[in-house]
């Protein structure tokens, strides 16, 4: 069964740093996400992508974070200046395309550590 | 505002015994309604998820959720927990604007399974 892969699965870093997270979504889908799991808090979304372009985003997702589709494969979460309070565990997710109801399907995660 | 709650933040169970995970939603439309499983280490796995129609729902690995609108509910229940049930689960609801589906969870409910 095609499964969305993620890469790192561990990354510790320096604050002010800059990470990049990769994410390999499920051929042939359409919509892109990362979602992002602070320790002992909930899943948050932080951005979605669709057709090259951001289509929605958080108030999380401001100035230092950016989504880019650099292939027809690879979907990457930068994150350009990392402060501590973005350790975190951060998901992709992709899912096949409209009507709205298409389930998400999510990746490992990859766990990041900002010292 | 859209929000999911899951009232119970961890829970024990005996093996064999039956379970019933709280998930109450609030959302202005019809909601669309998934329940994830993460487990040690892993990423959100789909358990079941909730669009339209028969409001009970089944799902993977025994799972089934009934939708009550009445009560702002989608309840997870399984009759007869595994050890290999224990793992974190997330209810969320779809919520949707323009282009995208982004999901809002819960915080969890953090299941322990007894011998």
């Amino acid at each position: 069964e095609p499964e969305v892969t993620q890469t790192p699965s561990h990354q510790v870093t320096q604050m002010g740093q800059e990470v990049i997270l990769r994410c390999v979504p499920i051929s042939n889908h359409l919509y892109f996400y990362w979602y992002r799991q602070i320790l002992g808090q909930k899943v948050e979304f932080l951005v979605s992508f669709y057709n090259n372009e951001i289509s929605e985003k958080s108030e999380i997702f401001d100035d230092q974070f950016s989504v880019e589709r650099p292939d027809g494969s690879n979907f990457t979460l930068k994150i350009r200046s990392t402060k501590l309070e973005d350790s975190a565990m951060y998901f992709c997710a992709s899912s096949p395309g409209t009507p709205v109801q298409e389930t998400q399907y999510f990746g490992p995660g990859t766990r990041l550590l900002v010292l | 505002a859209q929000s999911v709650t899951q009232p119970d933040i961890h829970i024990t169970v005996s093996e064999g015994a039956s379970l019933e995970l709280r998930c109450n939603y609030s959302y202005g439309a019809t909601p669309y309604l998934f329940w994830y499983v993460q487990s040690p280490g892993q990423g959100l796995q789909l358990l079941l998820k909730y669009f339209s129609g028969d409001t009970l729902v089944q799902g993977i690995k025994g799972f089934e959720a009934e939708f009550k609108r009445s009560q702002s509910s989608f309840n997870l229940r399984k009759p007869s927990v595994h050890w290999s049930d224990a793992a974190e689960y997330f209810c969320a609801v779809g919520a949707y604007g323009g282009a995208t589906n982004k999901l809002i969870f819960g915080t969890g409910t953090l299941l322990a399974v007894q011998p």
